[in-house]
């Protein structure tokens, strides 16, 4: 199968930092990426990884890969309430369309 | 450079009806692909296409079609509506389109109710 696995909702406190996972379930997949959703807006790309790598870090951005375990993350420093928005994993793999997780909703409270 | 457009942002339909929903891409994009947007199913791939060509295509029934001019510009085009029919549908431009390491740029959306 193609799925792509995250947790539906995230709360943080203002500053904290804030840690949004992904599960993957085909081997294949050579690329993978976080979009950000907000109210009544399209995707954003945020970032995205290619999978010989580890980690990639770009300002308050974390990705870091887990290839045995088919597990991604995006950590997001100091975490301000304009990070407020819905979080996407996908996955992309040569002559495949995209294949998105369903979402994570990131609360960040004052 | 302008984002991607689409148009209209806002849509109601009755059941059966048929809808046609446009989306102009990044100024010198060649590939467009559109998603469907519901709390249910989440985001899911509709078709993609480049330099007028579909070069992809998710697993929607034939109701639903596309197509891309030689500007780019594609539309999209669903035929007798279903009240499931309702969501958010999503354009993406890229430059040259897959999804190996590709930018995708999203437009805003065509928020479709249908009753």
């Amino acid at each position: 199968g193609e799925d792509v696995e995250q947790s539906l909702f995230l709360s943080v406190r203002e500053g904290d930092s804030s840690v949004i996972n992904c599960t993957y379930t085909d081997s294949s997949s050579t690329y993978l990426y976080w979009y950000k959703q907000e109210p009544g807006a399209g995707l954003q790309l945020l970032t995205y990884i290619f999978s010989n790598m580890d980690m990639k870090q770009d300002q308050r951005l974390t990705v870091l890969l887990n290839k045995k375990d088919k597990h991604l993350s995006l950590r997001i420093a100091d975490t301000q309430t304009g990070d407020s928005a819905i979080y996407f994993c996908a996955k992309g793999d040569y002559g495949q369309n995209f294949v998105f997780g369903p979402g994570t909703r990131l609360s960040v409270l004052p | 450079k302008a984002g991607v457009t689409q148009t209209p942002r806002y849509l109601i339909k009755t059941r059966g009806q048929q809808v046609t929903l446009s989306c102009s891409p990044i100024s010198g994009h060649r590939s467009v692909s559109w998603y469907q947007q519901t709390p249910g199913q989440g985001l899911q791939f509709l078709f993609e296409y480049f330099s007028e060509t579909q070069r992809n295509k998710g697993n929607f029934p034939g109701r639903f079609s596309g197509r891309q001019f030689s500007n780019s510009r594609s539309e999209m085009n669903v035929s007798t509506l279903e009240l499931g029919d309702s969501a958010l549908y999503l354009c993406a431009s890229s430059f040259r389109g897959g999804s190996l390491g590709n930018e995708q740029f999203f437009g805003p959306g065509t928020r479709l109710t249908v009753l």
